[in-house]
Parts: structure tokens; C-alpha cells; sequence
């Protein structure tokens, strides 16, 4: 069985200031990926990033950064100098490379809200 | 473009009455999924299906059936069985197995009246 935890629920911030999202996954498996998505209130998932579990190299996309520690089995993502548009839910997910059905299991989600 | 195809977005049905909500993609896509979405909760996973006319459970599939007729749709119904229904739902669809990407319906709304 795979599980995947958020336990930030809601994280409420100033405009400009930086928000962590903390991430952790449980999986008896060697080969998987995780993910970040982000619900705005729209509805539909927009994907933010895939990370492939032999790669632990920490990643940097204009103000989102991510860092994997396998050691911790963590996806943490970081948004730096928030902005109001950030405003979203955030969720964590991971699928195995190897089992079938390809199938994602996801946090519970973080709710952010950036007031201006 | 290439996307999935949801609808209705909004849909209200009477407590009693089977309900079915359209996915439809045309990315050429072999799996497809449909995941639940409750207030404040995360996606859980009803059925998946990663080929046409084969289809599997998910984790929360009493009260749903599929049928993948067609590699491009794969409608989900909600049947009166179904105790809570009212919840937000997504469909998904991935090229195959092991290849790690995704894509995303807008989701549909379903409210029991």
C-alpha cells in the first residue's frame, strides 16, 4: 500500500512572503514518481511537476522549488514571494513506475491562501 | 488540441436516481481514471481502466459503475447504491502504464437534491 500525507491543511499568508508545503510519502516500492499538482478554484488540476524516485536532485521553476529527500520521504515545494494568484490548493501525489494501473494516490491537499 | 472532455460541469440529481457523468479524451490515451473529490479532502481513486473493454476498482468503488466501450470515453455512473454522492468529480487519463504523465478533465459537480 502507498500513502501519501500532507498535514499542513490550510497555510495563510502576506504577499511577497514565502510558503513551504511539506510532503510525505510511504511506498515499499523502489521505482516510483511523485508529483505536485495545483487546484485553483476553477476545479481542474494543473500539473506543476513529476520527479522519478531515482532523482534527487532538487528543482527550481521561476518562484517554485521542490526538494526531495528520500532519506525523510519527502517532496517538499517551496513558493518564493507569493503572489495572490498562488492562491490555490496544492496537492501531493505518487504513482509506482511498476504497478499496474499506473494509478496516483494523493494528499489530502494544502490549501494557500495569499492575501495582498 | 488534445485534451478530456468533461461534462456536464454541473450536475443535480433527485436521491433515488442513477446518474452518468461523460469523459471523453482525444490524446490517443490507453488508461483512464476517475477519481472523487470531497470538501477539504484529497482525490480517491473509483475505477481505472488500461484498456478498452477491461476496467478495475478503485478504493472507493461500491456504488459506481464504468464501461470502456470506446479507447476515448469512459463514462462513470452513480447509482442510487451510491449513500453519498455529492462530490466533485475528476477524470484522467495516462498514455500507459510506467510512463508517468497525466492529464485532467475540468471535472464535474454533482449535487443530490
Amino acid at each position: 500500500a502507498q500513502k501519501v500525507t500532507q498535514a499542513q491543511t490550510e497555510i495563510s499568508v502576506v504577499e511577497k512572503e514565502d510558503v513551504t508545503l511539506d510532503c510525505v510519502y510511504e511506498t515499499r516500492d523502489t521505482t516510483y514518481y511523485l508529483f505536485w499538482y495545483k487546484q485553483p478554484p476553477s476545479g481542474e488540476l494543473v500539473f506543476l511537476i513529476r520527479r522519478n524516485s531515482f532523482d534527487e536532485q532538487n528543482e527550481i521553476s521561476g518562484r517554485y522549488s521542490w526538494n526531495f529527500q528520500k532519506s525523510t520521504s519527502s517532496f517538499n515545494f517551496t513558493i518564493t514571494a507569493s503572489q495572490v494568484v498562488d492562491s490555490a490548493v496544492y496537492f501531493c501525489a505518487l504513482s509506482n513506475i511498476k504497478a499496474a494501473g499506473n494509478k496516483l494516490t494523493f494528499g489530502g491537499g494544502t490549501r494557500v491562501l495569499v492575501k495582498p | 488540441d488534445g485534451g478530456i472532455t468533461q461534462s456536464p460541469k454541473y450536475l443535480f440529481r433527485k436521491e433515488g436516481q442513477n446518474v452518468t457523468l461523460s469523459c471523453e479524451q482525444n490524446l490517443n490515451h490507453d488508461a483512464m481514471y476517475w477519481y472523487r473529490q470531497d470538501p477539504g479532502q484529497g482525490l480517491r481513486l473509483i475505477y481505472y481502466s488500461q484498456i478498452v473493454n477491461d476496467f478495475q476498482k478503485g478504493d472507493i468503488a461500491e456504488g459506481y459503475s464504468v464501461s470502456r466501450e470506446k479507447k476515448e470515453s469512459f463514462p462513470l455512473t452513480v447509482t442510487s447504491a451510491q449513500k453519498n454522492p455529492t462530490a466533485f468529480y475528476l477524470c484522467a487519463s495516462s498514455i500507459g502504464p510506467r510512463t508517468g504523465g497525466y492529464t485532467f478533465g475540468s471535472g464535474t459537480r454533482l449535487t443530490v437534491v
